[in-house]
C-alpha cells in the first residue's frame, strides 16, 4: 500500500460548483496534514494546514478523519482560478523526513 | 524581500559534468530540504539538514551531495551529472520541518536537463 494516495483526476468541475477529493495514509500515528497548492510548472504552495477539529479558510474547508486515516479538501463556489494540482502531504514518521506528498489531484475549472 | 530564492532558473548541462544548485531564504528556518519532482513519482527528498552543518539524506540522495555550512544557504551538487538526473528541483524551508503544523515554504525551482 503506497504511503499517500491521492486520485490524480482530472476532476472537471463548472465554475460556482463545490468539488471535494481525499487523500489516504497508510499510517494511523501521522501527526501533520497539509494542502499544497501547483500550479503548472510552478512550485507547491501551502493552502493551508490540516487541524484535527477540522478548518475552513475562506471557500476551502479541510477534514481530518483519523478513524478511517484519510484528509479531505472541499472547494466550494469554485472559481477559474482554483484551476490546478492540488498535493496532500502527510507526515508519516514523524521527523522532518517523514513529510510524504501524494502525487495530486488534477482540478479543471470550466466556465 | 524575505523569502527562499532558487538559482539558477534553468540548467542545461551535460552528462559527467558536475553542477549546483543554489538555494537561500532569508526567514532564518531552521530547516531545509531539496526535493525532486518527476513525472509519476510526485515530490521525492534528496537531503535535508536541521541545521547548519546537519544534513541527513532523504529518500533518493545517490549521485547527490550537499553542504549547509551557513543557515540561510543549502547548495545541492550533483557530483556527476547523469540524464537520470534530469528533473524540477524544488528547495523548501521551514521553521519545524514539517512536524507538528509548521509547513514547507518552497522555492519556485530549478529546471535542470542533463544531456
Amino acid at each position: 500500500r503506497k504511503e499517500v494516495e491521492q486520485d490524480p483526476g482530472p476532476f472537471n468541475v463548472p465554475e460556482g460548483a463545490t468539488v471535494a477529493f481525499n487523500c489516504t495514509y497508510s499510517n494511523s500515528a501521522s501527526q501533520s496534514f497539509f494542502w499544497y497548492r501547483q500550479d503548472c510548472r510552478k512550485e507547491p504552495k501551502l493552502l493551508m494546514s490540516v487541524y484535527s477539529s477540522g478548518n475552513e479558510d475562506g471557500r476551502f474547508t479541510a477534514q481530518l478523519n483519523r478513524a478511517s486515516q484519510y484528509i479531505s479538501l472541499l472547494i466550494r463556489d469554485s472559481k477559474l482560478s482554483d484551476s490546478a494540482t492540488y498535493l496532500c502531504v502527510v507526515n508519516i514518521g514523524g521527523g522532518a523526513d517523514g513529510l510524504t506528498f501524494g502525487k495530486g489531484t488534477h482540478l479543471i475549472i470550466q466556465p | 524581500d524575505a523569502g527562499i530564492t532558487q538559482s539558477p532558473r534553468y540548467k542545461i548541462t551535460e552528462t559527467g559534468r558536475q553542477v549546483t544548485l543554489m538555494c537561500h531564504q532569508t526567514w532564518s528556518h531552521s530547516y531545509m530540504f531539496w526535493y525532486r519532482q518527476d513525472l509519476g513519482h510526485g515530490l521525492r527528498l534528496i537531503y535535508y539538514s536541521a541545521a547548519a552543518d546537519i544534513t541527513d539524506k532523504g529518500e533518493v540522495p545517490d549521485g547527490y551531495v550537499v553542504s549547509r555550512s551557513k543557515t540561510e544557504n543549502f547548495p545541492l551538487t550533483l557530483e556527476s551529472a547523469t540524464r537520470s538526473q534530469t528533473s524540477v528541483y524544488f528547495c523548501a524551508s521551514s521553521d519545524h520541518g514539517g512536524q507538528g503544523n509548521s509547513p514547507l515554504h518552497f522555492g519556485n525551482g530549478t529546471r535542470l536537463t542533463v544531456t
